[in-house]
């Protein structure tokens, strides 16, 4: 199975901060990669698809990118709104895998 | 509003058996893969099964291989996890996810998702 992880665990920042979480895949999935958000009690959202295509109604401070093995999902802009935990999420091979998630605190 | 709503989670005891259903509503059912997706309470989140528009391909996650079972009724809108052979590590909150792709094929983006349906296993 491919093996997803995210850095950092945690990260807290302020309104207004640019914000970056990594995922890594243990080996190549081309683009085929999607982030998630979740917040407490619901279901994860779907952000971006394909490392870098936004969903539509997703707000635009959200960006993906990468391919290969590495990517990175941004927040422009953090928003209040924005805190949740965020998973990527690889569709290259079944099974398809989830990194172990990374919480965003907005202060 | 496209909407999914799982029902069918339960308290059973390992060894167990218990099937799942998740009616969609608002979308083109038919067209659409759809997978299960769970996720232990406070933990991070696991795919578990997958199958076509047409049921004509199934995957499935090593954990649930032979265990589990994912079917379909299109005529119903409906999705179905018959599982057998509980285990304690499968207590979760079981999620039915749409399939972004079109023409029925998984390709593994879910852009809607059901609120959950809890099953517990233990004794």
């Amino acid at each position: 199975d491919i093996q997803m992880t995210q850095s950092p665990s945690s990260v807290s920042a302020s309104v207004g901060d640019r914000v970056t979480i990594t995922c890594r895949a243990s080996q190549g999935i081309r683009n085929w990669l999607a982030w998630y958000q979740q917040k407490p009690g619901k279901a994860p959202k779907i952000l971006i698809y394909a490392a870098s295509s936004l969903l539509s109604g997703v707000p635009s401070r959200f960006s993906g990118s990468g391919s290969g093995t590495d990517f990175t999902l941004t927040i422009s802009s953090l928003q209040p709104e924005d805190s949740a935990i965020y998973y990527c999420q690889q569709a290259n091979t079944f099974p398809f895998t989830y990194g172990p998630g990374t919480r965003v605190d907005v202060k | 509003e496209m909407q999914l709503l799982e029902s069918g989670g339960d308290l059973v005891q390992p060894g167990g058996s218990l099937r799942l259903s998740c009616v969609a509503s608002e979308f083109s059912f038919s067209s659409y893969a759809m997978s299960w997706v769970r996720q232990v309470p406070g933990k991070g989140l696991e795919w578990v099964s997958a199958i076509t528009g047409g049921a004509d391909r199934t995957h499935y996650a090593d954990s649930v291989q032979g265990r589990f079972t994912i079917s379909r009724d299109n005529s119903k809108n409906t999705l179905y996890l018959q599982m057998n052979s509980l285990r304690a590590e499968d207590t979760a909150v079981y999620y039915c996810a749409k399939d972004e792709g079109r023409w029925g094929n998984v390709v593994g983006y879910f852009d809607l998702w059901g609120r959950g349906t809890l099953v517990t296993v233990s004794s």
